[in-house]
């Protein structure tokens, strides 16, 4: 069965400091991770892909298959980062995807 | 480009009445559609999954006769929640892919029922 944890529904960091958003899965085949963001009132858009390995909005996200873990992270957080983060997974390209909780990231001035 | 829409955004039906809720890609075929659920403050919730000319695949716990799926072009799926019941409020959701991008999920904003 696939599983996605973010243990954190909610983390709030100052403007100009690293933030990291975790996320853990359970899949015993070899998974598709993404991230995807809802800023307020706008619809769920993907963020990062895992076998992309690029840097979106100073973004970036390393797949560690030894401690199942895709966490999220940016060096240097900024207010527009502001958002809801959701952690995702997928068996293979265009599969169903299996959605972490969230996490609501504020970035305070 | 890429753009799904679903119509309407929000909707109020009495209970025991059927409603429908359309979800596009306006740029795009959609070889694939995704229905989600999404409860206030919570995550989202695969319901099933469409593929256009078949029947949609539902995920467990589903009622196939409650929430009913066509997916009858490749540009349109349609989500009918029949005999709605306030607990069928809810944040509705759907996602599609495209032919030229296998792996990305395009979201519509989603559709708000409310059941009174």
């Amino acid at each position: 069965a696939q599983r996605v944890t973010q243990p954190e529904k909610l983390l709030s960091v100052f403007k100009g400091a690293p933030v990291e958003l975790k996320c853990n899965y359970s899949y015993s085949g070899s998974p598709e991770l993404f991230w995807y963001v809802q800023y307020s009132r706008q619809r769920l858009q993907l963020l990062l892909r895992h076998i992309s390995r690029e840097s979106i909005k100073g973004f970036t996200a390393d797949l560690n298959k030894g401690e199942t873990s895709f966490h999220l992270k940016k060096p240097f957080a900024q207010e527009e980062d502001s958002a809801m983060y959701y952690c995702a997974l997928g068996a293979a390209s265009g599969s169903r995807l299996t959605f972490g909780e969230g996490t609501q990231l504020t970035v305070n001035p | 480009g890429a753009v799904v829409s679903q119509h309407p955004s929000w909707v109020i039906c009495k209970s025991g009445t059927s409603v429908k809720i359309e979800c596009r890609s306006l740029d795009f075929q959609a070889t694939t559609m995704f229905w989600y659920r999404q409860f206030p403050k919570q995550s989202l919730m695969l319901m099933a999954t469409s593929n256009e000319g078949s029947k949609a695949t539902y995920e467990q716990g589903v009622e196939k006769d409650k929430f009913l799926i066509n997916h009858a072009s490749l540009t349109l799926s349609t989500l009918t929640v029949t005999s709605a019941h306030p607990e069928d409020s809810s944040f509705y959701i759907c996602s599609a892919i495209g032919t030229r991008i296998s792996y990305e999920q395009y979201f519509g904003p989603g559709t708000r029922l409310t059941v009174t």
